[in-house]
């Protein structure tokens, strides 16, 4: 079964450039989230989806990042403007968030974000 | 508010030595999940083992263990005769709540185990 499946693996760029990641969740899963890891920070939840509706934002940095999730087998996290304290690996996740309850989140592969 | 604590940093052993990874956990809800992941150098973050929090019993899985302890809020995972294969930073993780919130997990900082040959 396919996983979790994110786009670029590496993306590098300049700063001030639009940036646009990509999720493909595992299908039948209904959560979708971003975080973003850093050595400083460590693991950090940006946004989640349940039902293609985003439930909980607070954990975007500030309005530069946007995420959509239009349908449930696609979601994206936007960079604009980017810049370089943005440079961190951007993971997704997915999950079946219903019955049974103890179902854990399965993580793509990443995708790590340099902002020169 | 949830709160997930892994005091140890880094741990270092030798090949075949076995080794217990931290986690102290803080919820007021009765019905939670425990989860631990493992983050090899490669990077990607897989998922290892989970517990339910009306389960009683301990649990052996190959190499790995986990000891449960609500009174004292922890749950520990033990790698047996350890491997270099077993270096990665390993993740605590806990997850509570209803409905569409449920899903969410809420990370510790992790533990950086090495295993020297």
């Amino acid at each position: 079964d396919a996983g979790v499946i994110q786009s670029p693996r590496h993306e590098v760029t300049e700063m001030g450039q639009e940036v646009t990641l990509r999720c493909k969740p595992i299908s039948g899963h209904n959560s979708l989230f971003w975080y973003r890891q850093t050595m400083m920070r460590g693991l950090e939840l940006l946004i989640y989806f349940n039902n293609n509706v985003p439930i909980d934002d607070s954990g975007m940095p500030e309005d530069r990042f946007s995420a959509k999730m239009p349908n449930a087998s696609f979601s994206t996290l936007k960079i604009q403007p980017s810049e370089p304290r943005d440079s961190a690996v951007y993971f997704c996740a997915s999950t079946f968030a219903g019955l049974p309850s103890n179902q854990p989140q399965h993580f793509g592969d990443g995708t790590r974000l340099s902002i020169l | 508010a949830q709160k997930v604590t892994q005091a140890q940093t880094e741990i270092s052993v030798v090949e075949k030595e076995d080794v217990t990874l931290d986690c102290v956990y803080e919820t007021r809800d009765t019905t939670y999940y425990l989860f631990w992941y493992k983050q090899p150098p490669s990077g990607e973050l897989v998922f290892l083992i989970r517990r339910n929090s009306f389960d009683e019993q301990n649990e052996i899985s190959g190499r790995y263990s986990w000891n449960f302890q609500k009174s004292t809020s922890s749950f520990n995972f033990t790698i047996t005769a350890s491997q270099v294969v077993d270096s990665a930073v390993y993740f605590c993780a806990l997850k509570v709540g209803r409905g569409s919130t449920l899903g969410r997990l809420y990370f510790g900082r992790g533990t950086q185990l090495t295993v020297w040959p």
